[in-house]
Parts: C-alpha cells; structure tokens; sequence
C-alpha cells in the first residue's frame, strides 16, 4: 500500500528556520517524483515544485524558487521542505504528493503538515 | 505561466443532479488535465487524469471531458459524499498550476 506520512503540526516565530518531511512507503522512493503543494487558509491548492528522489532533480515554481528548498534522503526514503528565513505569510497547510513520470498528476498525497508563522 | 479559470467557483444541487463543472486554461495543454476532490480537513483525491481517464477507485458517475483549452468534470447523480470542493490542474507546463476550485454544495 502506498502512503505518504508527514511530519506534525508546526508552530513557529517570524524569521525561524523549519524543515517538514514526508515518509513515503509501499513504492520504490527514487523511481516517482515528490511534489509539494501550500494550501493557505481557505484557499485553493497552490503547486510549490517537484523534486526526484533518484538524482535530486529539483523543479521549482518561479512564486517559491529561492524561498524554500527541497532536499530527499534515499536511505530513510524521506523528501523534505524547509525554510530559512519563515514569515507570517507562509502560514499554511503543506501537503507532499507522488507524481509519476513526466506530465502526470498526484496520484497519491500526505495528510498535510499545518504550519503556523506568529510572533 | 497558465492560468487555469474554473466556473462556477460554487453551485448548490441536491442528491440525484447531474452536475457538470468547467475548467479553461489560458493556452492549449491538450489532454494534459487533471481533477481533484477535497473535503475539509483532507488532501485532495484524484478522480480524473488525462482529461477523461478515471482513477482506479473512482465512482463510474464522474467523467471528464475536453481537449485544448476546455474541459468539463461531470457527476451523473450526485451523491452525498460528492459534497466537496473540485479542482482542476494542468500538467502540461511547469509551474503545474490549480484552478481555484468549485465548491458544490447542497441546495
């Protein structure tokens, strides 16, 4: 069975660090793409980027290129989304899915990791 | 980037409607379409790929449509687990953008 499990709610200050990580079983890790989706507060879905656990192929929208980073450890079959710098704005819900190859949708996506930026 | 435009973005109907919702991008992307279900609380589901391929699991009653630049989601008879919000996704071009959903309510 394939699952996609993520880290736990997260409550943070403006200007903290966070790294959110997504735990997939039940499929080869490096042979799918994992995307990132932010989904804000009573908003639509929002696609952040894809990267591919094989080689670390990362693919980023221009809207969040340079304001996070994406990284996948092969070993713990593990992706990960972190921030550097978190500011209030990115309060949202952050959900990882699996993306076949090129060109195809979410199949299968995480229960979503809430993360809360308030001084 | 494209832009994809859902309409309506919410409608009211009751349990046995046929339910159709639109989906136009801002340039062609062939069949490269895809719709997602979300109910509160939860990630999206993927019910259609491909414009008019259904995801295995996914109930007969949904359909999809369409090519180039409009596609339709289609419920036949709509049940009271399909109250949900319904987004449409291209993947054609990077960045792989969302429309901003349908919210289908009971009337």
């Amino acid at each position: 069975e394939v699952q996609l499990v993520q880290s736990g709610a997260e409550v943070k200050k403006p200007g903290e660090s966070l790294k959110i990580s997504c735990k997939v079983s039940g499929y080869t890790f490096s042979n799918y793409w994992i995307g990132w989706v932010r989904q804000m507060p009573g908003k639509g879905p929002e696609w952040m980027g894809i990267i591919y656990p094989g080689d670390s192929d990362t693919r980023y929208s221009p809207s969040f290129q340079g304001q996070v980073t994406f990284s996948a450890d092969k070993s713990i079959n593990t992706a990960y989304l972190q921030w550097n710098s978190l500011q209030a704005s990115d309060t949202a819900m952050y959900y990882c899915a699996r993306q076949g190859v090129t060109q195809q949708p979410f199949d299968y996506w995480g229960q979503g990791t809430l993360v809360t930026v308030s001084s | 980037d494209i832009q994809m435009t859902q309409s309506p973005s919410s409608l009211s109907a009751s349990v046995g409607d046929r339910v159709t919702i639109t989906c136009r991008a801002s340039q062609s992307i062939s069949t490269y379409l895809n719709w997602y279900q979300q109910k509160p609380g939860k990630a999206p589901k993927l019910l259609i790929y491909a414009a008019s391929s259904l995801q295995s699991g996914v109930p007969s009653r949904f359909s999809g449509g369409g090519t180039g630049t409009d596609f339709t989601l289609t419920i036949s008879s709509l049940q009271p687990e399909d109250f949900a919000t319904y987004y449409c996704q291209q993947s054609h071009s990077l960045p792989r953008s969302f429309g901003g959903g349908t919210k289908v309510e009971l009337k």
